[in-house]
């Protein structure tokens, strides 16, 4: 079965740098979210969208910005990058809430991006 | 959401059931538990969810009380393949809304 698609897996980037990660949801999904983890830490929430539109924000830095297009693929941009963006950057996607029963509502996660900012 | 509680750590032998415990006292009416799993720098794998009622699926049991101010995950046969940090997560199933992780219960499968 299909599942979410990040790309790059590996991005080396120098300090003040941009950035750019993709991130191909499951067939259907029109739900995406962003999650930030950085070495020993747990997945910290950045950004969801829904139907193109953000669902919900976390701490995702001004620095960063993402969009969902119409074909429900997401990019995460992150600009003047710092040595702390060094991390591991997961997307995930499910359905959104007008197309499942309640009963549902899991979200399945990409393999991720790893960013090292050196 | 509601916010979970987990001991840090435990080890399970091999072969045996491992029970991961969870606290969410304060979980609402129309919260679910999920349950994920992380494998070293992989992603997040789902494993189980509920609502009230007990449920199993090929991967898990997961037991609710029915004040539904606890679960816990239970894996039947433990495996080496089963070591991983486990999350025990509550949300509301019908938003778009962040799943917040927590710390977490990092679990070790002893051979």
């Amino acid at each position: 079965a299909a599942g979410v698609i990040q790309s790059p897996r590996h991005l080396i980037k120098e300090k003040r740098e941009t950035a750019t990660l993709k991130c191909y949801p499951i067939p259907r999904h029109d739900t995406v979210y962003w999650y930030q983890q950085g070495p020993g830490q747990d997945p910290q929430f950045l950004i969801s969208f829904y139907e193109k539109m953000q669902s919900d924000k976390g701490s995702i830095p001004d620095r960063f910005s993402a969009q969902q297009f119409s074909d429900y693929h997401s990019e995460l941009n992150m600009s003047s990058l710092e040595l702390g963006d060094s991390a591991l950057y997961f997307c995930a996607s499910s359905l959104g809430p007008a197309d499942r029963g309640p009963n549902t509502g899991e979200l399945f996660f990409g393999e991720g991006s790893r960013l090292t900012v050196l | 959401d509601a916010k979970t509680t987990q001991p840090p750590s435990m080890d399970c032998a091999e072969g045996r059931a491992a029970n991961l415990p969870c606290n969410h006292s304060t979980i609402s009416g129309n919260e679910y538990v999920y349950w994920y799993r992380q494998i070293h720098s992989q992603g997040p794998q789902y494993i189980i969810h509920g609502l009230k009622n007990n449920e199993t699926n090929e991967m898990a049991s997961l037991i609710i009380t029915e004040d539904r101010k606890s679960s816990t995950l239970i894996l039947p046969h433990a495996t080496l393949r089963d070591t991983a940090v486990y999350y025990c997560i509550v949300r509301v199933a019908n938003t778009g809304n962040q799943f917040y992780f927590g710390t977490g219960t990092s679990l070790t499968v002893i051979p």
